[in-house]
């Protein structure tokens, strides 16, 4: 059974402060991806990885940046919090040439005061 | 880039009618659709999925059809149950790249 795993369920923080949300899964996936959820916008990609060390910028990119040190981690970071990025942050993984089978993790609700 | 239109917003049926949900994509070199459904404090997870080269694929009570002329794609359930209801998203995925395009989802709402 397939799991990604997101470090934080909810965070606060405040205006400017630098955030790390942490994702692993334990599938051996090539394929990591970051996705934020806001109600009435759905699902909107904000990067992805296809491999250790490479990533590759979403729909929505600005503001935030990423780094996958190893398969297993993908991490996305806010260099400087603001407001309007207080969302619901989903992590996702799946195989190469499978990525309409994505599995997500549970979500990081962020709220940024 | 490609661009996934999803409507409704919200659908309100009553327990064993049917529900449709209507999708539309920009791009006519998508080839892969799928469908999520994700429940209330949940994860999404993939429920069904089309390829550009069948017109329809059924999985017990819920159903998939594309027309690629038309580019627009919908997910069918019939004999809806209250554990139906969840917010449902439709996706393509983006031609020459290994990511998918979410529309903006539909809230559906199953009652006794």
């Amino acid at each position: 059974d397939v799991k990604v795993t997101q470090s934080s369920r909810y965070l606060v923080k405040r205006t400017g402060e630098k955030v790390f949300l942490e994702c692993v899964q334990d599938m051996d996936h090539e394929n990591m991806f970051w996705y934020r959820q806001d109600p009435g916008l759905g699902l909107r990609l904000i990067y992805f990885s296809y491999d250790v060390k490479m990533k590759e910028k979403g729909d929505i990119p600005e503001g935030y940046s990423v780094s996958r040190e190893k398969k297993e981690r993908f991490s996305l970071i806010l260099e400087s919090a603001s407001t309007n990025q207080t969302s619901m942050y989903l992590c996702a993984s799946s195989f190469p040439g499978r990525t309409g089978e994505l599995f997500f993790g549970e979500g990081s609700r962020l709220t940024v005061l | 880039g490609e661009n996934v239109e999803q409507h409704p917003s919200t659908l309100s049926v009553q327990e064993g009618d049917s529900a449709v949900i209507k999708c539309t994509y920009s791009d006519s070199a998508s080839n892969y659709f799928p469908w999520y459904k994700q429940e209330l404090g949940k994860r999404p997870q993939l429920i069904i999925d089309i390829r550009s080269n069948v017109g329809e694929k059924k999985d017990q009570r819920i159903a998939v059809t594309l027309n690629k002329t038309a580019k627009h794609f919908s997910l069918h359930i019939t004999e809806t149950q209250p554990e139906d209801s969840a917010v449902y998203f439709c996706a393509a995925e983006e031609a020459g790249f290994q990511k998918l395009v979410f529309g903006t989802g539909t809230r559906l709402l199953v009652s006794p």
